[in-house]
């Protein structure tokens, strides 16, 4: 059974640019909640989605956004990128709202 | 979801068991004690989750004091492999916020030969 999936691994934009992570849960798992990890702030809830409908949100600026399409695959964009946005964006699903997380492997930005 | 207090670093011989305290003390009735691990430059890992009653799976034991204030994971025989940081997390399950984890600094495990 194939695991969660994160495009792109390793990514570089430079300040102001945006960039947008895609990711690809398990099988028939359909929530998706992403985080983002820093060294100093450590391991931070974004958001959450489930059946296309955003249910749970973070404490971070509007400049981060997220989707999920019908078949539960989900994108987060993050526009006006500043040097702090640098982190491993990481996504889990989970079969419901309630069920264990999965995570993937993540996303590394780099922001220059 | 209540906040937890975990020992910054510990290490452990390989084979050795390696147990991993957590305190808990504000937890509520109706939280969970959870257990995942992150093993350098991979997501998360799941380990083990437990209510008020001990709990085993093929990877850990899970140990809650009848109070519920702490609990210990326990990996009983460790390896190399096992090198990573582990996080005790306490939250409410099936109330609709159980994605929403708080993720504290965790237990950094070094297991050595």
């Amino acid at each position: 059974k194939a695991g969660v999936t994160q495009t792109p691994r390793y990514l570089i934009k430079t300040r102001g640019q945006q960039v947008t992570l895609s990711c690809s849960p398990i099988s028939g798992h359909r929530s998706v909640s992403w985080y983002q990890q820093t060294p100093g702030q450590g391991l931070q809830f974004l958001f959450e989605y489930f059946s296309e409908t955003q249910r749970n949100k973070g404490n971070f600026p509007g400049r981060f956004s997220g989707r999920q399409f019908s078949n539960s695959r989900s994108e987060m964009n993050v526009s006006t990128l500043e040097l702090g946005d640098s982190a491993l964006y990481l996504c889990a699903s989970s079969l419901g709202p309630d069920g264990e997380l999965f995570f993937g492997e993540g996303s590394r930005l780099t922001v220059l | 979801d209540a906040k937890t207090t975990q020992p910054t670093s510990m290490d452990c011989a390989e084979g050795r068991a390696a147990n991993l305290p957590c305190n808990h003390s504000t937890i509520s009735g109706n939280e969970y004690v959870y257990w995942y691990r992150q093993i350098h430059s991979q997501g998360p890992q799941y380990i083990i989750h437990g209510l008020k009653n001990n709990e085993t799976n093929e990877m850990a034991s899970l140990i809650i004091t009848e109070d519920r204030k702490s609990s210990t994971l326990i990996l009983p025989h460790a390896t190399l492999r096992d090198t990573a940081v582990y996080y005790c997390i306490v939250r409410v399950a099936y109330s609709g916020t159980a994605s929403k984890l708080t993720f504290g600094t965790g237990t950094r495990l070094q297991v050595t030969l």
